[in-house]
């Protein structure tokens, strides 16, 4: 009964570095999205995927790439980390556009 | 711009109380979603409201949806130390492509004293 699932937890980074933040989900969902939580600015998309194969740009794509190479499967990428990525990064998916969002535990960054 | 705005963005009360948080918008939306998220945790999916004028309840909590289809209210009775959380309200503007884009509320942080 996983759900999402996001890995890692928490991560550390210096500026310049670079890393993948891993989304699986197993309730074999079309749509999936990256969100970023920063304090007083609720969730804000930065991109998103409508089936396999696809990525396009939410609100906030600035920095970060995205792959859907398999269904379940959703990942962030961030080339070159700065502070401003500091952040709490949340994962979801759902059946189809208008129904309800499923949220992962969230992935904590920071970017010294 | 469409802009969503929560109120209040911070509520202390305590057990017992009632409490209203709010959500407006500067444009139509075509359905609502609840959210309340615990800390560390993502946020968990309340309600959907799609019909203006809809009233939805669930427990102590009661949705309304306004008939304006721009505003939507979340009333607690009798809060309880369980009740406290962040809670978020997130629409799908209408006549937006239909892949499920939320747009999230600054969100309400509510803290029930025992």
């Amino acid at each position: 009964n996983a759900g999402v699932t996001q890995t890692p937890k928490f991560r550390v980074l210096k500026t310049g570095q670079s890393m993948t933040l891993l989304c699986a989900q197993d309730m074999n969902h079309e749509y999936m999205y990256w969100y970023r939580q920063d304090p007083g600015m609720g969730l804000r998309l930065i991109h998103y995927s409508v089936g396999e194969g696809t990525t396009a740009k939410g609100e906030v794509p600035d920095g970060y790439n995205v792959s859907r190479l398999k269904k379940q499967n959703f990942l962030l990428g961030l080339e070159s980390a700065a502070p401003s990525q500091t952040s709490v990064y949340f994962c979801a998916s759902s059946y189809r556009g208008e129904q309800p969002q499923h949220f992962g535990d969230g992935t904590r960054l920071s970017i010294l | 711009t469409q802009l969503l705005e929560q109120s209040p963005q911070f509520l202390s009360i305590q057990e017992g109380e009632n409490l209203t948080v709010y959500c407006n918008s500067s444009s139509v939306f075509s359905s609502l979603q609840w959210y309340r998220q615990e800390p560390g945790e993502g946020p968990v999916l309340l309600v959907t409201v799609v019909t203006g004028g809809e009233v939805k309840k669930l427990k102590r909590l009661t949705f309304q949806f306004g008939d304006a289809r721009k505003d939507s209210s979340l009333h607690i009775t009798a809060a309880q130390t369980g009740d406290t959380g962040l809670y978020l309200c997130a629409v799908i503007y209408a006549g937006g492509t239909s892949y499920g884009k939320l747009t999230f509320g600054q969100g309400t942080i509510l803290t029930v004293h025992p």
